[in-house]
């Protein structure tokens, strides 16, 4: 079992859908949850940084990590053509830890 | 914010040819940066661990000769891909953990990228 799992997808919705982003860990060690957003052929691009369990919003942005299950999720609200690109979470156990990623969801927001 | 500038974008070389990707912290000291390689749909695979000022901590698997990485300085690192060969035609990615001076983590910032094709 890998220590992250995240489905790649591809998530296809129409232009204003709420889309709903969700990674799976084991090690109960991670405190730091991270959500990166990365277009085709681009650099990831940090969209949100949470720690520890409880919900974050950013603007059309929430971030939302449950330990106890060891479930984070990433809701995005009246998404954007702009929005498709794939979804990466990463998680770390602390600041001096390297995270450990996820393999990315491709979203596809339609007109 | 935090920038990570990465050059080149794209490259295309000769197979046997060396290349030298730079990873740049624009706006903050990085004592740590971070080389990944990511195949088309897969996740960011971490290839090594850059220290300025010693010598970079490679992940299991990695050939450290083939890959050098010199991190001279506070804000500069590089990646040299040498005697490359078509499979190492991948897209590699640089991070830096980046804090500003006052303390505020802006967290693991990515540099744009570099797709390299070797022919």
């Amino acid at each position: 079992q890998k220590e992250v799992e995240q489905d790649p997808g591809p998530l296809s919705v129409p232009e204003g859908a709420i889309v709903s982003l969700n990674c799976t860990y084991s090690n109960s060690a991670f405190q730091y949850f991270m959500w990166y957003r990365q277009y085709s052929r681009k650099g990831p691009e940090l969209l949100m940084y949470t720690y520890s369990s409880g919900n974050k919003e950013d603007g059309r942005f929430t971030a939302q990590v449950d330990k106890s299950s060891k479930y984070i999720s990433l809701f995005i609200r009246d998404s954007q053509p702009s929005d498709s690109a794939t979804y990466l979470c990463a998680m770390t156990a602390g600041g001096s830890y390297i995270p450990t990623f996820g393999r990315g969801t491709s979203l596809i927001v339609h007109p | 914010g935090a920038v990570v500038s990465q050059h080149p974008s794209r490259v295309i070389c000769k197979s046997g040819t060396s290349v030298k990707i730079e990873c740049r912290s624009l706006d903050f000291q990085a004592t740590t940066m971070f080389w990944y390689r990511q195949f088309p749909k897969q996740s960011l695979m971490l290839m090594a661990t850059s220290n300025e000022g010693s010598k970079a901590t490679y992940e299991q698997g990695v050939e450290k000769d083939k890959f050098l990485i010199n991190h001279a300085s506070l804000t500069l690192s590089t990646l040299t891909v040498t005697s490359a060969h078509p499979e190492d035609s991948s897209f590699y990615i640089c991070s830096a953990r980046a804090q500003s001076s006052g303390g505020f983590d802006y967290g693991y910032t990515f540099g744009s990228g570099t797709r390299l094709t070797v022919v």
